[in-house]
């Protein structure tokens, strides 16, 4: 039983289209985040959401828009999708503390062509 | 703000050998310590973390201790394998920022037979 699931896990699309990755985590964690990780394996915060409520807003594109229809769910919506977007995009959860870590999910491969 | 700074990669090593990733932060609260592991085409796993001074880390015969004093939390492993080749992360989790773990570069490990 998967604790955080991403859909889909590739994603190929060309420039100017809008898509969405959805994320689920059955794990009853109340914080969601999205990561972005570039070629290189660097991982940059995109956002955080606690209990629906969006908590944490890097210096993401507007382009990029978090839903949570509740707390066990957090979306990711791009739209005009630009060529540097292409990039794993992961889902996490964790219990609220700092003791506890994070639970990923498996990433999509978002490849904008 | 808080930072992670890790060795800088790729290591490779033989099997057997013995394995130190180096691993060194400035927080401004104090933070929990952790170590994960991405194996390739995965999402990153949480491999072992300490939250407090002096605590020591273990899991998978890896282990990692919680310096203060040097503001470090290296990775060892007495005895690496073939199966150990993978991306390590170090992170910390600071109490003054929203939750928000902080993430080094990560190490790519390569063990050969």
């Amino acid at each position: 039983d998967t604790a955080v699931s991403q859909t889909p896990k590739y994603l190929v699309t060309q420039m100017g289209n809008d898509k969405s990755i959805k994320c689920e985590q059955n794990l009853g964690h109340d914080t969601m985040y999205w990561y972005k990780q570039d070629s290189k394996k660097f991982l940059k915060i995109m956002f955080s959401y606690n209990n629906k409520e969006l908590i944490i807003n890097e210096t993401v594109p507007n382009r990029f828009s978090p839903k949570s229809p509740d707390k066990a769910h957090l979306n990711l919506h791009i739209n005009s999708l630009e060529l540097g977007d292409s990039a794993v995009y992961f889902c996490a959860s964790s219990q609220e503390g700092v003791s506890y870590g994070y639970t990923f999910g498996s990433g999509t491969r978002l490849t904008v062509v | 703000g808080d930072s992670v700074t890790q060795m800088e990669g790729p290591v490779t090593l033989s099997e057997e050998a013995f394995l130190t990733i180096n691993c060194t932060y400035t927080a401004t609260g104090y933070p929990s310590l952790f170590w994960y592991v991405q194996y390739p085409g995965e999402g990153l796993q949480l491999l072992l973390k300490a939250t407090k001074a002096d605590d020591k880390g273990s899991n998978k015969g890896f282990e990692a201790t919680y310096r203060k004093e040097t503001t470090s939390f290296h990775l060892e492993k007495g005895s690496v394998q073939v199966s150990d080749s993978a991306v390590y992360f170090c992170a910390l989790t600071d109490n003054t920022n929203a939750g928000k773990s902080t993430f080094g570069d990560g190490t790519t490990l390569t063990v050969k037979p």
